[in-house]
C-alpha cells in the first residue's frame, strides 16, 4: 500500500516565478492538506482540500493556490515566488472521518 | 490564536536514560493534540492522537500523557533509532493545525 507521494523532490526556481507542487494520497484517504516548513520550524498549515474544495485556509497569501482531482490528489501553485518562499513543502492526507495525518517526504523549494 | 510551545529545544541523552519531552499549548475547543516524529529531510510520521485531559496512550518505548493546559511524550530507555525531532501539534474549533517547533532528541550509545 503506497503512502503519500510528492512531486518532484526538489525544485529551483527564480524570483518571479510560477511553480505547482503535486501530491497523491495515501490509498483511501479523501482529504489531502498543505504545510509549509521552514528550516528548524515547525509546519504551518496553508490549507485543506476535501471534495475538490478548499475547506480550510491558514494565513497565507492569494498567491497560494490549491486544486484537488476526482482521484483526491491535489496541486499546490505558488505564483510570483519570493526568497522567503523557499523551504520544505509537505503533504498530508487523512480520511475525512480520522485527525491522524499522514504525511509525504515533501518538496524541497529553493527560490534565488 | 492557538499556541503551542515545546521544551526543551534540544535534548541530548545517552542510551537507556529516560526522559519527557514537554508540549504546552493554548487553544479553543481542544479537538485533538497529536504527536508526530519527523527525521531530517523527510515528513512527519504520526504518532499519537490525544483527545482530551486524562487519556495516555503507549508504543513501543514512547508513552503520551495530556493534561488541560500541556502534553508529555515519555521516552522510556530510548535508543539511539529514537533519535529524531519531535513534533507537538494542536487542532481546536478553527479546524486549522498549530505545530509547535518540535525538540530534537539525541540519544548517543
Amino acid at each position: 500500500d503506497a503512502g503519500v507521494t510528492q512531486s518532484p523532490t526538489h525544485l529551483i526556481k527564480t524570483r518571479g516565478q510560477q511553480v505547482t507542487l503535486r501530491c497523491s494520497p495515501k490509498s483511501g484517504h479523501d482529504t489531502v492538506s498543505w504545510y509549509q516548513q521552514a528550516l528548524g520550524q515547525g509546519p504551518q498549515f496553508i490549507f485543506q482540500y476535501y471534495e475538490e474544495e478548499e475547506r480550510q485556509r491558514g494565513n497565507f497569501p492569494d498567491r497560494f493556490s490549491g486544486h484537488q482531482f476526482p482521484n483526491y490528489s491535489s496541486e499546490l501553485n505558488v505564483n510570483a515566488l519570493l526568497l522567503g518562499d523557499s523551504a520544505l513543502y509537505l503533504c498530508a492526507s487523512s480520511s475525512g472521518t480520522q485527525y491522524e495525518q499522514y504525511f509525504g517526504p515533501g518538496t524541497r523549494l529553493t527560490v534565488t | 490564536e492557538d499556541q503551542v510551545t515545546q521544551s526543551p529545544e534540544a535534548l541530548r541523552l545517552q542510551e537507556g536514560e529516560s526522559s519527557s519531552l514537554n508540549c504546552s499549548y493554548t487553544v479553543s475547543g481542544l479537538r485533538g493534540l497529536f504527536w508526530y516524529r519527523q527525521d531530517p529531510g523527510k515528513g512527519p510520521e504520526f504518532l499519537f492522537t490525544l483527545y482530551s485531559a486524562g487519556e495516555e496512550k503507549e508504543k513501543e518505548r514512547l508513552k503520551a500523557t495530556l493534561t488541560k493546559k500541556e502534553s508529555f511524550l515519555h521516552i522510556t530507555a530510548p535508543k539511539p533509532e529514537d533519535s529524531a525531532t519531535y513534533l507537538c501539534a494542536v487542532e481546536g474549533g478553527s479546524y486549522i493545525p498549530t505545530f509547535g517547533r518540535g525538540t530534537s532528541l539525541i540519544v548517543h550509545p
